[in-house]
């Protein structure tokens, strides 16, 4: 059972462009969450969103940035016109749907290491 | 506001001792707490949790304790191998509010052979 998928594992973008980062749950998981990662910071929660519908996305930025987590396919954070503050890792964790066990346990994938030159 | 506060930025031991990683929270709400350790460049690994209903949970090496009156939890690592050299991070969680954690700053532990 592979865990969870990021790609790419290091983006480089110059200041205005776009950012996409890509996330594939476990495998029988439909709730994902984003997560941020400043250095030398803890991990700060962004949005959490099942399959087609955000529920909480009080974590994100007011501006430039969605996700989704279309019915086919990856979950999708987007940053768009980026700048150098933006530079930080993205977490990517799943969890299993809320009528099986150990619902509240999360799982993370690897990370996105986006650099904003 | 920091909801989940590790005050100890790192912490070192000999191999063969016990670690205690120490983790303090503010919101009565949380009802589920977790330990996650995090190698460089990595994401992070979930190692133990606990529910706001029990007060302890033991994994091999690895026991959660959970006080809640003081709003205080701790982990346990016993003996603690080179290996387990990380940061570790303490979460918390409130069923009431989607489930998102909330992570405290991280303390790195050093276990020296």
């Amino acid at each position: 059972n592979a865990g969870v998928m990021q790609n790419p594992r290091h983006l480089v973008r110059r200041r205005g462009q776009e950012a996409r980062l890509r996330c594939s749950p476990m495998k029988g998981h439909s709730h994902v969450y984003w997560y941020r990662q400043l250095p030398e910071e803890g991990l700060k929660f962004m949005v959490y969103l099942q399959k087609e519908n955000i529920i909480d996305e009080s974590g994100m930025p007011k501006e430039r940035f969605s996700a989704e987590f279309p019915k086919e396919g990856p979950s999708i954070l987007r940053i768009q016109q980026v700048v150098r503050g933006d530079s930080a890792a993205y977490f990517c964790a799943s969890s299993p749907p809320r009528n099986q066990p150990s619902t509240d346990t999360q799982y993370f994938g690897p990370g996105t290491r986006l650099t904003v030159l | 506001d920091q909801q989940v506060k590790q005050n100890s930025p790192s912490l070192s031991v000999q191999e063969g001792r016990i670690s205690i990683l120490n983790c303090d929270y503010t919101n009565s709400m949380f009802d589920y707490f977790l330990w996650y350790k995090k190698y460089p460049a990595e994401g992070p690994t979930f190692l133990i949790s606990i529910s706001s209903i029990k007060d302890k949970n033991e994994d091999g090496r690895f026991t959660v304790f959970l006080n809640k009156s003081a709003k205080h939890l701790s982990l346990h690592i016993v003996p603690s191998q080179p290996g387990d050299s990380a940061v570790y991070f303490c979460a918390a969680s409130a069923i009431s509010n989607t489930g998102k954690l909330i992570f405290g700053q991280g303390t790195t532990l050093q276990v020296k052979p």
